[in-house]
């Protein structure tokens, strides 16, 4: 049902710089704001990004969203251990009588 | 800080209904949103709907004819139910605060359909 593709995986040593794509439509991510979670191994997701770019208090600032036209991007710089985890975009879309939904996911490995 | 828990059946026959309640500790549940989102094993997450304090509720259209949630102010608790349930229906659900899981989550409860 996934209408926001991710790249399934993205890997860095740490420090890098980490960059993970968030594909959609002009009814999605064209026209609303984008959300960014976490989901670190065995727990629950985690809110890390709201309305493209915003880190919500506590979120430290090596993470970054943008969005461009129907694409939006999360970006993680000075990669650590601690950021090995899944990662989900996720948009409201207009077209679809109302749906919240989420990208397919990313899993970050930190090498 | 407030806190979410998930309860109810880990095992659902088909067809029949599914029943999760969360209990929110540490804060009141009214003048919030509140949502539920699952995650089959293995697989990524689907929001399923959230509901305000007042009741007022929205739904994910693929689930709409199935689901209700519903809210009990005076046990800070609101419910899920989602009827007809098949395997398709197998997975982590979560309930979050907010409508959709920006603030707290609670650490889901596993459900599996099966005879």
């Amino acid at each position: 049902q996934s209408v926001l593709t991710q790249p399934p995986s993205a890997s860095g040593t740490p420090g890098q710089r980490v960059t993970i794509s968030c594909s959609g439509s002009s009814s999605n991510i064209g026209t609303n704001p984008v959300n960014w979670y976490q989901q670190l191994p065995g727990t629950a997701p985690k809110f890390l990004i709201s309305s493209n770019s915003q880190r919500p208090s506590g979120v430290p600032d090596r993470f970054s969203g943008s969005k461009s036209g129907a694409s939006a991007s999360l970006a993680i710089s000075g990669l650590q251990s601690e950021d090995e985890a899944d990662y989900y975009c996720a948009a409201w879309d207009d077209s679809l009588n109302g749906l919240y939904v989420f990208g397919t996911g990313t899993k970050v490995t930190v090498l | 800080q407030v806190q979410l828990q998930e309860s109810g059946p880990g095992l659902v026959k088909p067809s029949e209904t599914l029943s999760l309640t969360c209990t929110v500790s540490g804060g009141s549940i009214s003048s919030y949103y509140w949502s539920w989102i699952r995650q089959p094993p293995g697989k990524g997450l689907e929001w399923i709907g959230y509901i305000y304090s007042s009741g007022s509720t929205n739904y994910n259209p693929s689930l709409k004819s199935r689901v209700t949630i519903s809210v009990d102010t005076s046990k800070n608790q609101f419910s899920l139910k989602l009827t007809s349930v098949t395997a398709a229906d197998t997975a982590v659900y979560y309930c979050a605060s907010d409508r959709f899981g920006e603030g707290a989550w609670g650490q889901g409860t596993l459900v599996t359909v099966s005879s």
